[in-house]
């Protein structure tokens, strides 16, 4: 399977612990992209890379999210002290930086902070 | 904040009926996207309409972008029980290099066809 993978597809974590995330981009992908979707909504803008630079972080997104990308390759989201209002599904994509192009996304990790 | 908003928020339709949404956005774009969700699913990108475009056709999909009134439609012909689906319109926003990429999403049309 050559498309954005995301493990794990599911996580349930007690409030107050951290979580991590991993997602693999398409191999020849340059830009990342992390996005969180709550039931009935779109996808809200968390953070990206283009190869190991964050570009841009969302203002919204607070000080426990921190995001990685350290070889250019795959990235890693975490949270810390989770929150019942982290629950979400968040979802990973990749893309190339030239010109316009689409954004590939992952199946994404479904967080539930009981 | 979201960049794009859908309209209807909801569409129920039999198969063989079109289906056609609206979006409209806020700032100038680079280029206009629609992607499809299936439930509990990812995204599937469908479309990609730029700038300078005012039309795009892809196989029963056709879409339209008018940048003076900031607004996008995508018409679905001929639609199936399989197109049943959430619908998003997603932006990036003109200006630098640095901002192509970055995608902003309206909250979607879900789309139910009916046998």
């Amino acid at each position: 399977d050559t498309g954005v993978s995301q493990d794990p597809r599911h996580k349930i974590t007690k409030r107050g612990q951290n979580v991590t995330f991993r997602c693999d981009p398409i191999s020849e992908h340059n830009r990342l992209y992390w996005y969180r979707q709550t039931l009935g909504q779109g996808p809200e803008f968390l953070t990206y890379f283009q190869n190991e630079a964050q570009l841009e972080k969302s203002r919204l997104l607070s000080d426990r999210f921190s995001a990685e990308r350290p070889k250019g390759s795959f990235s890693t989201l975490e949270i810390q002290r989770t929150e019942q209002g982290d629950s979400a599904m968040y979802l990973c994509a990749s893309s190339l930086v030239k010109g316009a192009t689409e954004a590939f996304f992952g199946q994404g990790t479904r967080l539930t902070v009981v | 904040s979201q960049q794009g908003e859908e309209d209807p928020q909801a569409l129920s339709i039999q198969e063989g009926e079109n289906a056609t949404m609206n979006c409209s956005y806020k700032t100038s774009i680079n280029n206009l996207q629609w992607y499809r969700q299936n439930s509990g699913r990812g995204l599937v990108h469908l479309i990609l309409i730029r700038s300078n475009e005012r039309e795009k056709h892809s196989g029963r999909l056709r879409v339209t972008l008018d940048t003076s009134k900031k607004s996008s439609s995508l018409l679905i012909t001929a639609s199936r029980a399989a197109d049943t689906a959430s619908y998003f319109c997603a932006s990036t926003r003109g200006g630098t290099t640095d901002s192509w990429g970055k995608l902003q999403f309206g909250a979607g049309t879900q789309v139910v066809v009916t046998p």
